[in-house]
């Protein structure tokens, strides 16, 4: 069975910082190209960043550009966001997504961030 | 600038009818276009890829057609269990851009 589980979300100050991962299982991310995709409470989808399956290219919104990172630990079939520099804005629920051009996508359950003092 | 528009933002509709969703966008995204559907509190699920490719598993009251620049979702014979929010979402170009989204409601 194909499966992405999120985690590393919670309650951080302003200014703080989360690291989120998406655990793969039945998929393996390094095939993919893989994408976090985050939506605020009441509102809607909203593509974050991207991966490429091959490692060169790397593709964030303007919104996280300079504060978000991805990246993909292969030996643990992992994805991670590492968020710095948190903003009120940045309240959502993030799921991490792969394959969505292809047959084989998977998307995860998510995993709330709130950002709040 | 790339835009994308989905419409309507909401319908309502009996249980057996025949209901479309449109996206169009301001530039030619070939057939790099997806569907999704998310109910209450859950993820969202994916029903449609490469514009008019149903996802496996997906019922065959769902559809998708479409290329270059408009594109739509077709609901064949509406159910109760197909009431949600309705996405498309472009992957031709970057930012990749999601519709504004389709409530649809089950009278």
């Amino acid at each position: 069975e194909v499966q992405l589980v999120e985690s590393g979300g919670g309650l951080v100050q302003p200014g703080g910082s989360l690291r989120l991962s998406c655990a793969a299982s039945g998929f393996t991310v390094s095939n993919y190209w893989m994408h976090w995709v985050r939506q605020a409470p009441g509102k809607g989808l909203v593509w974050v960043a991207r991966f490429s399956s091959d490692r060169y290219t790397i593709t964030y919104a303007d919104s996280v550009k300079g504060r978000f990172t991805i990246s993909r630990d292969d030996a643990k079939n992992t994805l991670y966001l590492q968020m710095n520099s948190l903003k009120d804005e940045d309240t959502a629920m993030y799921y991490c997504a792969g394959g969505l051009s292809v047959a084989g996508a998977a998307w995860g359950q998510g995993t709330l961030v709130t950002v709040s003092s | 600038d790339f835009q994308m528009t989905q419409s309507p933002s909401s319908l309502s509709a009996s249980v057996g009818d025949r209901v479309t969703i449109t996206c169009r966008t301001s530039h030619d995204i070939r057939n790099d276009l997806g569907w999704f559907q998310q109910r209450p509190g859950k993820a969202p699920k994916r029903l449609i890829y490469a514009a008019s490719s149903l996802q496996s598993g997906v019922p065959s009251r769902f559809s998708g057609s479409g290329s270059g620049t408009e594109f739509t979702l077709t609901i064949s014979s509406l159910q109760p269990e197909d009431s949600a929010i309705y996405y498309c979402l472009q992957y031709n170009n970057f930012p990749h851009t999601f519709g504004q989204g389709t409530e649809l409601e089950i009278k």
